[in-house]
């Protein structure tokens, strides 16, 4: 069954450091999405790109963050300078859109901002 | 206004009893999609079950099922037979429809413990 997969499964940077976080979705999927969740705390919408563009984006999704999907396999996610804060639980997602909408997510990345 | 809304932080069910998961939700939006993931204590999330806004018939997977009442705006999960695996976090998740952006709104989980 085909399957997100994501790479690293947790990184551990130093604060101030550039990181990121790569994502290989569903290869027929048309939507691609990015999550964080922060430990013990709800999933949080980040960003959703559709079309190779970025179709809708949350208040946290801020300058720091950025989106690429540079070979029409991968899509990553780069946060330019980490905060403590940024150290969180990262899912990418994908979807097909066609009627049901259900969203795959990856296994997600750890990552430990020090 | 929180679009999704899981007013369980953590429930307790007997091995081989059903369980209720409460879930509410707000949108405006005619056309959207509701889902149930749940989250085991390795992290991943795993799809459940899905329904759709003008489906007439509440959706069933398995052991799954959710009680989707429209006019009252909640889509409760029901985990029937409950087994030790059932374990872990459930988050109710929403989509819009294409009006507003598409965009997955998640709630804040409920803790599921099943006890032997």
């Amino acid at each position: 069954e085909p399957e997100v997969t994501q790479t690293p499964s947790h990184q551990v940077t130093q604060m101030g450091q550039e990181v990121i976080l790569r994502c290989v979705p569903i290869s027929n999927h048309l939507y691609f999405y990015w999550y964080r969740q922060i430990l013990g705390q709800k999933v949080e919408f980040l960003v959703s790109f559709y079309n190779n563009e970025i179709s809708e984006k949350s208040e946290i999704f801020d300058d720091q963050f950025s989106v690429e999907r540079p070979d029409g396999s991968n899509f990553t996610l780069k946060i330019r300078s980490t905060k403590l804060e940024d150290s969180a639980m990262y899912f990418c997602a994908s979807l097909f859109e066609a009627g049901r909408y259900e969203q795959y997510f990856g296994p997600g990345t750890r990552l430990t901002v020090t | 206004a929180q679009k999704i809304t899981q007013t369980q932080p953590g429930m307790f069910v007997q091995e081989k009893e059903a369980v209720t998961l409460d879930c509410t939700y707000d949108t405006s939006d005619p056309s959207y999609g509701l889902f149930w993931y749940k989250q085991p204590s390795s992290g991943e999330m795993i799809f459940l079950i899905y329904q759709g806004s003008y489906d007439q018939q509440n959706a069933t997977e398995g052991r799954y099922s959710l009680n989707f009442q429209k006019a009252r705006k909640s889509a409760n999960l029901v985990i029937s037979a409950s087994q030790l695996g059932d374990s872990a976090m459930y988050f109710c998740a929403m989509r819009d429809g294409p009006n507003t952006g598409n965009q997955f709104y998640f709630g804040t989980g409920t803790s599921l413990t099943v006890i032997p």
